[in-house]
């Protein structure tokens, strides 16, 4: 059972528009949440995170967006650039599973120059 | 900076045979994850250890054992193995800060 969806399995932006990134989840003990970038024959690198008790984490180019009632999260990179090209993970946990992560199927973003 | 280091990177082994995978987390991190990335799937929880000891199962098969040595690096022993088995294999540490750092990951292939 996929408690964490990325119902988008890829997504194409022109450079210097707004790549939008959306994840869902099912449990919503969920109290943590985070936006991963993996590159081809790259293991997973960290973006961005945020706790339950905000609803907008920004980081420069990248800002994480939270609606805990909807049980969805969004990940906006603007402006997006092609280096940005990329699969992006959304990945969740609770306190209630310790330190387990559960990930969405990713979306694969490409920017086009 | 130093990171996650894993090896080897790729691994080809026969239906049946043991594998081992290695994980070297970076400095001073007391966490590891194991996670495996079938073919256009999204990578699954194995295991994970805090201070060497076990705290975390998920979806480990039996087949499969995993430890973290006094020098923090943890292994992935597979025995049995079974072309499904076929997968990226991840290894992850964490400071307990939450974010996990990834490391480039061991390609197992089963023939």
């Amino acid at each position: 059972d996929q408690q964490v969806k990325q119902n988008s399995p890829s997504l194409s932006v022109q450079e210097g528009r707004i790549s939008i990134l959306n994840c869902d989840y099912t449990n919503s003990m969920f109290d943590y949440f985070l936006w991963y970038k993996k590159y081809p024959a790259e293991g997973p690198t960290f973006l961005i995170s945020i706790s339950s008790i905000k609803d907008k984490n920004e980081d420069g180019r990248f800002t994480v967006f939270l609606n805990k009632s909807a049980k969805h999260l969004s990940l906006h990179i603007v402006p997006s650039q092609p280096g940005d090209s990329a699969v992006y993970f959304c990945a969740a946990s609770t306190q209630d599973t310790g330190n387990q992560f559960y990930f969405g199927t990713g979306t694969s973003l490409t920017v086009i120059p | 900076a130093a990171g996650v280091i894993q090896s080897p990177r790729h691994l080809i082994k026969e239906k049946r045979e043991t594998a081992t995978l290695k994980c070297y987390p970076i400095p001073r991190h007391d966490t590891v994850y194991w996670y495996q990335q079938g073919p256009g799937q999204d990578p699954q929880f194995l295991i994970s250890f805090y201070e060497k000891m076990q705290s975390d199962k998920g979806s480990i098969p039996d087949r499969f054992s995993a430890q973290q040595f006094s020098d923090y690096h943890s292994e992935l022993n597979m025995s049995s193995l079974e072309l499904g088995d076929s997968a990226l294999y991840f290894c992850a540490s964490s400071p307990n800060t939450g974010e996990l750092f990834f490391g480039e990951g061991s390609r197992l292939t089963v023939l």
